[in-house]
Protein backbone atom coordinates (compact mmCIF):
# COMPACT_ATOMS: atom_id res chain seq x y z
CA UNK A 1 0.00 0.00 0.00
CA UNK A 2 1.02 3.55 -0.60
CA UNK A 3 1.47 5.74 2.57
CA UNK A 4 1.24 9.34 2.53
CA UNK A 5 2.28 11.57 4.95
CA UNK A 6 1.34 14.94 5.25
CA UNK A 7 3.02 17.76 7.22
CA UNK A 8 2.69 19.96 9.28
CA UNK A 9 -0.42 18.28 10.87
CA UNK A 10 -1.80 21.63 12.29
CA UNK A 11 -0.28 25.47 11.55
CA UNK A 12 -1.22 28.81 12.73
CA UNK A 13 -1.58 31.20 10.61
CA UNK A 14 -2.84 35.05 10.36
CA UNK A 15 -4.72 36.11 7.08
CA UNK A 16 -2.36 38.01 4.56
CA UNK A 17 -0.25 34.91 4.98
CA UNK A 18 1.52 32.32 2.57
CA UNK A 19 0.66 28.84 3.79
CA UNK A 20 2.63 25.76 2.64
CA UNK A 21 1.17 22.30 3.33
CA UNK A 22 3.30 18.82 1.92
CA UNK A 23 2.51 15.24 1.23
CA UNK A 24 4.89 12.64 0.60
CA UNK A 25 4.22 9.51 -0.85
CA UNK A 26 5.72 6.19 0.11
CA UNK A 27 6.47 5.55 -3.69
CA UNK A 28 6.14 7.07 -6.85
CA UNK A 29 2.36 7.88 -8.30
CA UNK A 30 3.08 10.10 -11.28
CA UNK A 31 0.33 12.92 -10.61
CA UNK A 32 -1.95 11.08 -9.56
CA UNK A 33 -3.16 13.57 -6.56
CA UNK A 34 -5.29 15.59 -5.78
CA UNK A 35 -6.04 18.27 -2.76
CA UNK A 36 -9.09 18.71 -0.76
CA UNK A 37 -10.57 21.19 1.60
CA UNK A 38 -12.75 20.26 4.40
CA UNK A 39 -15.00 22.49 6.89
CA UNK A 40 -16.26 21.37 9.95
CA UNK A 41 -19.06 19.59 9.68
CA UNK A 42 -19.29 19.38 5.64
CA UNK A 43 -17.97 16.96 3.05
CA UNK A 44 -15.17 17.86 1.95
CA UNK A 45 -13.91 19.88 -1.46
CA UNK A 46 -11.60 19.24 -4.36
CA UNK A 47 -9.50 22.13 -4.79
CA UNK A 48 -6.40 20.42 -7.17
CA UNK A 49 -6.71 17.60 -9.10
CA UNK A 50 -3.77 15.84 -11.33
CA UNK A 51 -1.02 17.36 -8.61
CA UNK A 52 -1.17 21.04 -9.89
CA UNK A 53 -4.67 21.68 -11.92
CA UNK A 54 -6.83 24.16 -10.18
CA UNK A 55 -10.43 22.76 -9.95
CA UNK A 56 -13.57 24.78 -11.36
CA UNK A 57 -14.60 27.86 -8.58
CA UNK A 58 -11.49 27.29 -6.72
CA UNK A 59 -9.46 30.92 -6.28
CA UNK A 60 -6.40 30.89 -7.86
CA UNK A 61 -4.70 31.87 -4.35
CA UNK A 62 -4.45 27.81 -4.43
CA UNK A 63 -1.86 25.87 -6.05
CA UNK A 64 -0.53 22.71 -6.17
CA UNK A 65 2.72 21.19 -7.59
CA UNK A 66 4.86 18.28 -7.40
CA UNK A 67 5.20 14.90 -9.37
CA UNK A 68 6.12 11.61 -7.89
CA UNK A 69 6.64 11.35 -4.48
CA UNK A 70 6.25 15.03 -2.95
CA UNK A 71 3.99 17.11 -3.10
CA UNK A 72 2.67 20.85 -2.30
CA UNK A 73 -0.62 22.70 -1.53
CA UNK A 74 0.23 26.75 -1.35
CA UNK A 75 -2.54 29.31 -0.48
CA UNK A 76 -0.80 32.56 -1.19
CA UNK A 77 -2.30 34.76 0.60
CA UNK A 78 -4.80 33.53 3.38
CA UNK A 79 -8.31 34.31 3.95
CA UNK A 80 -10.77 34.12 6.45
CA UNK A 81 -12.67 31.73 4.76
CA UNK A 82 -9.65 29.12 4.72
CA UNK A 83 -9.63 28.25 7.49
CA UNK A 84 -10.28 25.12 7.90
CA UNK A 85 -8.51 21.25 7.42
CA UNK A 86 -6.89 19.82 4.20
CA UNK A 87 -6.12 16.37 2.73
CA UNK A 88 -4.41 14.96 -0.13
CA UNK A 89 -5.66 11.95 -2.21
CA UNK A 90 -3.24 9.26 -4.15
CA UNK A 91 -5.34 7.93 -6.62
CA UNK A 92 -2.45 5.95 -8.15
CA UNK A 93 -3.10 2.84 -7.28
CA UNK A 94 -5.29 0.67 -4.51
CA UNK A 95 -6.20 1.00 -2.16
CA UNK A 96 -6.60 4.80 -2.39
CA UNK A 97 -4.57 6.98 0.59
CA UNK A 98 -5.28 9.40 1.94
CA UNK A 99 -2.49 12.11 4.13
CA UNK A 100 -3.25 12.15 8.04
CA UNK A 101 -5.32 16.30 7.28
CA UNK A 102 -3.35 19.55 8.09
CA UNK A 103 -5.93 21.60 10.27
CA UNK A 104 -5.06 25.47 9.70
CA UNK A 105 -6.31 27.53 12.02
CA UNK A 106 -6.41 31.34 12.84
CA UNK A 107 -2.84 32.82 14.78
CA UNK B 1 -24.78 20.26 -11.30
CA UNK B 2 -23.39 17.21 -9.76
CA UNK B 3 -25.62 15.63 -6.89
CA UNK B 4 -24.92 12.72 -4.66
CA UNK B 5 -27.78 12.29 -1.80
CA UNK B 6 -26.64 9.62 0.66
CA UNK B 7 -29.38 7.85 2.60
CA UNK B 8 -29.96 4.85 4.78
CA UNK B 9 -27.51 5.50 8.12
CA UNK B 10 -28.78 5.38 11.34
CA UNK B 11 -28.07 3.30 14.97
CA UNK B 12 -26.77 -0.07 14.37
CA UNK B 13 -25.67 -3.23 16.62
CA UNK B 14 -22.72 -4.60 16.69
CA UNK B 15 -22.76 -7.26 14.27
CA UNK B 16 -25.56 -5.86 12.29
CA UNK B 17 -25.94 -4.99 8.96
CA UNK B 18 -26.92 -1.76 7.14
CA UNK B 19 -27.29 -0.77 3.50
CA UNK B 20 -26.63 3.08 2.28
CA UNK B 21 -28.07 3.84 -0.91
CA UNK B 22 -26.34 6.97 -3.12
CA UNK B 23 -29.00 9.43 -5.59
CA UNK B 24 -27.07 10.74 -8.46
CA UNK B 25 -28.06 13.28 -10.49
CA UNK B 26 -26.76 15.79 -12.65
CA UNK B 27 -24.11 13.87 -14.43
CA UNK B 28 -24.43 10.41 -16.83
CA UNK B 29 -24.28 8.32 -13.98
CA UNK B 30 -23.04 4.96 -15.42
CA UNK B 31 -20.51 6.52 -17.32
CA UNK B 32 -18.59 6.86 -14.04
CA UNK B 33 -16.95 5.17 -11.57
CA UNK B 34 -18.22 5.83 -8.01
CA UNK B 35 -16.44 5.83 -4.20
CA UNK B 36 -17.59 5.33 -0.79
CA UNK B 37 -15.17 7.63 1.76
CA UNK B 38 -15.71 7.56 5.53
CA UNK B 39 -14.64 9.34 8.11
CA UNK B 40 -15.02 8.39 11.94
CA UNK B 41 -15.57 11.18 14.07
CA UNK B 42 -12.54 13.59 15.09
CA UNK B 43 -10.55 11.64 12.30
CA UNK B 44 -9.35 11.95 9.15
CA UNK B 45 -10.67 10.27 5.58
CA UNK B 46 -10.76 6.77 4.91
CA UNK B 47 -11.37 5.52 1.49
CA UNK B 48 -13.22 2.41 1.33
CA UNK B 49 -14.60 0.82 -1.60
CA UNK B 50 -14.36 1.83 -5.53
CA UNK B 51 -16.79 0.26 -8.47
CA UNK B 52 -16.31 0.41 -11.96
CA UNK B 53 -19.17 2.01 -14.51
CA UNK B 54 -20.48 -1.96 -15.17
CA UNK B 55 -19.66 -3.47 -11.86
CA UNK B 56 -17.19 -5.46 -13.30
CA UNK B 57 -14.16 -4.02 -10.84
CA UNK B 58 -14.58 -3.14 -7.66
CA UNK B 59 -11.92 -2.50 -4.98
CA UNK B 60 -11.91 -2.71 -1.36
CA UNK B 61 -9.90 -1.45 1.87
CA UNK B 62 -8.41 -4.45 3.55
CA UNK B 63 -10.50 -3.82 6.74
CA UNK B 64 -14.30 -4.33 5.37
CA UNK B 65 -13.14 -7.07 3.07
CA UNK B 66 -15.17 -9.32 2.90
CA UNK B 67 -18.00 -7.40 5.19
CA UNK B 68 -18.62 -4.90 3.10
CA UNK B 69 -19.95 -4.74 -0.74
CA UNK B 70 -19.95 -2.34 -3.50
CA UNK B 71 -22.58 -2.25 -6.27
CA UNK B 72 -24.88 0.17 -8.30
CA UNK B 73 -27.82 0.19 -10.35
CA UNK B 74 -27.71 2.69 -13.41
CA UNK B 75 -30.88 2.49 -14.22
CA UNK B 76 -31.58 3.82 -10.85
CA UNK B 77 -28.59 6.27 -11.04
CA UNK B 78 -27.76 5.01 -8.03
CA UNK B 79 -24.72 3.36 -5.71
CA UNK B 80 -24.83 1.51 -2.71
CA UNK B 81 -23.37 0.07 0.46
CA UNK B 82 -24.47 -3.25 2.11
CA UNK B 83 -22.23 -3.51 5.38
CA UNK B 84 -22.48 -6.46 7.54
CA UNK B 85 -21.08 -7.23 10.44
CA UNK B 86 -20.50 -3.79 11.95
CA UNK B 87 -18.29 -3.22 14.19
CA UNK B 88 -17.17 0.43 16.70
CA UNK B 89 -14.89 0.97 14.67
CA UNK B 90 -17.30 1.18 11.86
CA UNK B 91 -18.88 4.17 13.01
CA UNK B 92 -18.39 6.91 10.17
CA UNK B 93 -20.03 9.41 8.12
CA UNK B 94 -19.48 7.60 4.96
CA UNK B 95 -19.65 9.66 1.86
CA UNK B 96 -20.45 8.35 -1.47
CA UNK B 97 -18.27 9.91 -3.92
CA UNK B 98 -17.84 10.28 -7.94
CA UNK B 99 -14.94 8.66 -9.96
CA UNK B 100 -11.93 7.04 -8.55
CA UNK B 101 -10.05 10.28 -8.74
CA UNK B 102 -13.02 11.59 -6.42
CA UNK B 103 -14.06 14.53 -7.75
CA UNK B 104 -17.70 15.56 -5.83
CA UNK B 105 -18.71 14.39 -3.02
CA UNK B 106 -22.34 13.76 -1.40
CA UNK B 107 -22.81 15.44 2.01
CA UNK B 108 -22.53 12.29 4.19
CA UNK B 109 -24.88 9.97 6.10
CA UNK B 110 -23.84 8.72 9.82
CA UNK B 111 -23.27 5.07 10.83
CA UNK B 112 -23.06 4.60 14.62
CA UNK B 113 -22.41 1.07 15.30
CA UNK B 114 -23.00 0.69 19.23
CA UNK B 115 -25.02 -1.33 21.98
Amino acid sequence: DIQMTQSPSSLSASVGDRVTITCRASQGIRNDLGWYQQKPGKAPQRLIYAASSLQSGVPSRFSGSGSGTEFTLTISSLQPEDFATYYCLQHNSYPRTFGQGTKVEIK
Amino acid sequence: EVQLVESGGGLVQPGGSLRLSCAASGFTFSSYWMTWVRQAPGKGLEWVATIKEDESEKYYVDSVKGRFTISRDNAKNSLYLKMNSLRAEDTAVYYCARQTTVDYWGQGTLVTVSS
